[in-house]
């Protein structure tokens, strides 16, 4: 089984600043890949990064980047030079299995202030 | 290309009462996935499905069915609706062509409440 865990449940970072947002997984498959969500206060899951357990460079996508240290189990985001769209709920997922099934972590909301 | 499409966006049952949720997707992926998200929680896995005529449980699969007649759509059955199903509800889809990310792409969510 996978687990992820977040253990932020709410975050806050001033607007233009730097922002990581923890994740740490646990699986015992050794293909699996690692996925960060944004869900704003409307609701709508927006897919953001993803790392596959076997890249050997960090994943980046405009401002975010995974920080993936893998002995350590941890796909770290971080935002960099934070806005205030950026405001919403964060969810970190694994994915593995046969079925390519998303596990979710609980999520952390961050807070962007002006 | 629609995406990922669910119907109703909003609905309100009677405890009792049965309803089928409704996910369809235009990008012909294989894998099809329900999730639901109770308030301030992340996505809990209820029933996806690898491909027509193909679906299993997921982690949270009681009180649900699903069918997978067709490659495009994935619908949800709730039968007899209980106060413990008021939540959002997610499809979600992705293809698996052996190419990363194996991306899931969600639908916009279907919000119910049971009374």
């Amino acid at each position: 089984a996978q687990k992820i865990t977040q253990t932020q449940p709410g975050m806050f970072v001033q607007e233009k600043e730097a922002v990581t947002l923890d994740c740490t997984y646990d699986t015992s498959d050794p293909s699996y890949g690692l996925f960060w969500y944004k869900q704003p206060s409307s609701g709508e899951m927006i897919f953001l990064i993803y790392q596959g357990s076997y890249d050997q460079q960090n994943a980046t996508e405009g401002r975010y980047s995974l920080n993936f240290q893998k002995a350590r189990k941890s796909a770290n985001l971080v935002i960099s030079a934070s806005q205030l769209g950026d405001s919403a709920m964060y969810f970190c997922a694994i994915l593995s299995g046969s079925a390519r099934q998303l596990t979710f972590g609980s999520g952390t909301q961050l807070t962007v202030l002006p | 290309n629609a995406g990922v499409t669910q119907t109703p966006k909003f609905r309100i049952l009677k405890i009792g009462q049965s309803m089928t949720l409704q996910c369809a997707q235009d990008m012909n992926h294989n894998y099809m996935y329900w999730y639901r998200q109770d308030p301030g929680m992340g996505l809990k896995l209820i029933y996806y499905s690898v491909g027509a005529g193909i679906t299993d449980k997921g982690e949270v699969p009681n009180g649900y069915n699903v069918s997978r007649s067709t490659t495009e759509d994935f619908p949800l059955r709730l039968e007899l609706a209980a106060p413990s199903q008021t939540s959002v509800y997610f499809c979600a889809s992705s293809q698996d062509y052996g190419q990363v990310p194996y991306e899931q792409y969600f639908g916009p969510g279907t919000r119910l409440t049971v009374t």
